[in-house]
């Protein structure tokens, strides 16, 4: 089943900051992070895994609450760059506390940062 | 991070015709691929996954008869359009699998598929 993000969109200036959430009626394995700009493939930015374990960039932080199923992607003092659409992608837990590898993406959160 | 390269980038064909789309991880072996697709303003939609060497996996949904996967090496899985109509035209995706911990994913550039 899709992870739900929220909010759909958002419009900063740059300098500010957002937080996109993404939430999961699945218990989880881990969870990974993309960036889409538009005509362009995603771009990884950042994997937390059940236990606490992170890899990605220095820049940008996030958090994985196991028990709620959620994880959030934090952008401080964001840039022009930071512009596009971020994606979440979930594995599922699965009953030998592993993952099946499968990703399955959330409907993505548009993020547009104006001068 | 690892690189993915897709060819073409983009396909223009007519209805009828058959498209071949290839992915390769450059710098990196990968025994499972994935093939998404991506329709405007939308969520990309796992199509099928790609095993090196034997019979790809295909999501619910989707007709493994006109998208024919093939597997052949460790750094080449190809999706073939069969029969394209202008219904399959889309933005398609695949990703390469490093294994261990993380099970990171890196995409191709995609692949603008416009049938006539």
């Amino acid at each position: 089943q899709q992870p739900v993000q929220s909010p759909q969109a958002v419009i900063l200036r740059e300098g500010e900051d957002a937080v996109i959430n993404c939430s999961s009626s699945k218990a989880l394995y881990s969870v990974h992070w993309y960036r889409q700009k538009h005509g362009e493939a995603p771009v990884f930015l950042m994997i937390l895994l059940k236990g606490g374990e992170q890899k990605g960039h220095e820049k940008i932080s996030a958090s994985f609450n196991e028990k709620k199923q959620q994880s959030s992607l934090y952008l401080t003092a964001s840039q022009l760059s930071y512009s596009g659409t971020y994606f979440c992608g979930t594995h599922p837990l699965n009953a030998g506390g592993t993952s099946y590898g499968k990703l399955t993406f959330g409907q993505g959160t548009i993020l547009t940062v104006h001068p | 991070g690892a690189v993915v390269s897709q060819h073409p980038s983009r396909v223009i064909c007519k209805s009828g015709t058959s498209v071949k789309i290839e992915c390769r991880s450059l710098d990196f072996q990968a025994t499972t691929m994935f093939w998404y697709r991506q329709f405007p303003k939308q969520s990309l939609m796992l199509m099928a996954t790609s095993n090196e060497g034997s019979k790809a996996t295909y999501e619910q949904g989707v007709e493994k008869d006109k998208f024919l996967i093939n597997h052949a090496s460790l750094t080449l899985s190809t999706l073939t359009v069969t029969s394209a109509h202008p219904e399959d035209s889309s933005f398609y995706i695949c990703s390469a699998r490093i294994p261990g911990q993380f099970n990171e994913q890196f995409f191709g550039p995609g692949t603008r598929l416009t049938v006539l």
